[in-house]
């Protein structure tokens, strides 16, 4: 069975930075696209990062030159470094996965960026 | 990027009717391998998205049958053929063929 699951959340300062981690099991992280996605609150979905099989990665406008996705093969842990983090950036982020075998999120983790 | 429009944005249903939402991208989503990147996804009150339908009609294992993805091009439908009250929630289409991949805004389902 395929899991994902996000850790790494809470209540950050403006400027402040955390890195936020999804640990799988059930398939490896290597083998597939994995992004980041987050849901700021009462809001809708939106893609903020990729990392593709090969290492590729891309960023969101709203997050590039802050955020950095990294994934650890030997974990089988992706990861999501966030650095100046402003107000805006306060959301649930999710990581998720899919192919023609299924779609798979993890439960989310929470990042609230407030003074 | 890519935009989504999702219509409408509330929908009020009566368990055991049917249901639709429409999904209309600002491009084509036919990519150039010949596939088209369009999935819906399902977030219930309090849960994490979970994907129900891949590259437009394909439900994914575990996806009641009531549930029925459909479209080409620029214009695609989720329908649902008899609502039940476990499918009360948001509901979310994505294009996955142009870089970046975006969503729709959501259409919120409730029971009227």
């Amino acid at each position: 069975e395929v899991q994902l699951v996000e850790s790494g959340g809470g209540l950050i300062q403006p400027g402040g930075s955390l890195r936020l981690s999804c640990a799988a099991s059930g398939f490896t992280v290597s083998s597939n696209y994995m992004n980041w996605v987050r849901q700021a609150p009462g809001k809708g979905l939106e893609w903020v990062s990729v990392i593709y099989s090969g290492g590729s990665t891309y960023y969101a406008d709203s997050v590039k030159g802050r955020f950095t996705i990294s994934r650890d093969n030997s974990k089988n842990t992706l990861y999501l470094q966030l650095n100046s983090l402003r107000a805006e950036d306060t959301a649930m982020y999710y990581c998720a996965t899919g192919s023609d075998s299924g779609g798979y999120w993890g439960q989310g983790t929470l990042v609230t960026v407030s003074s | 990027d890519v935009v989504m429009t999702q219509s409408p944005l509330s929908l009020p249903v009566t368990l055991g009717q049917p249901a639709s939402i429409s999904c209309r991208s600002s491009q084509s989503l036919v990519h150039s391998d010949g596939n088209t990147y369009l999935n819906w996804f399902q977030q219930r009150p309090g849960q994490s998205p979970r994907r129900l339908i891949y590259k437009v009609s394909n439900r994914d294992s575990g996806v009641p049958d009531r549930f029925s993805g459909s479209g080409s091009g620029t214009d695609f439908t989720l329908k649902i053929s008899r609502v039940e009250a476990e499918d009360i929630g948001v509901y979310y289409c994505m294009q996955g063929t142009h870089w970046p991949q975006t969503f729709g805004q959501g259409t919120k389902v409730e029971i009227k």
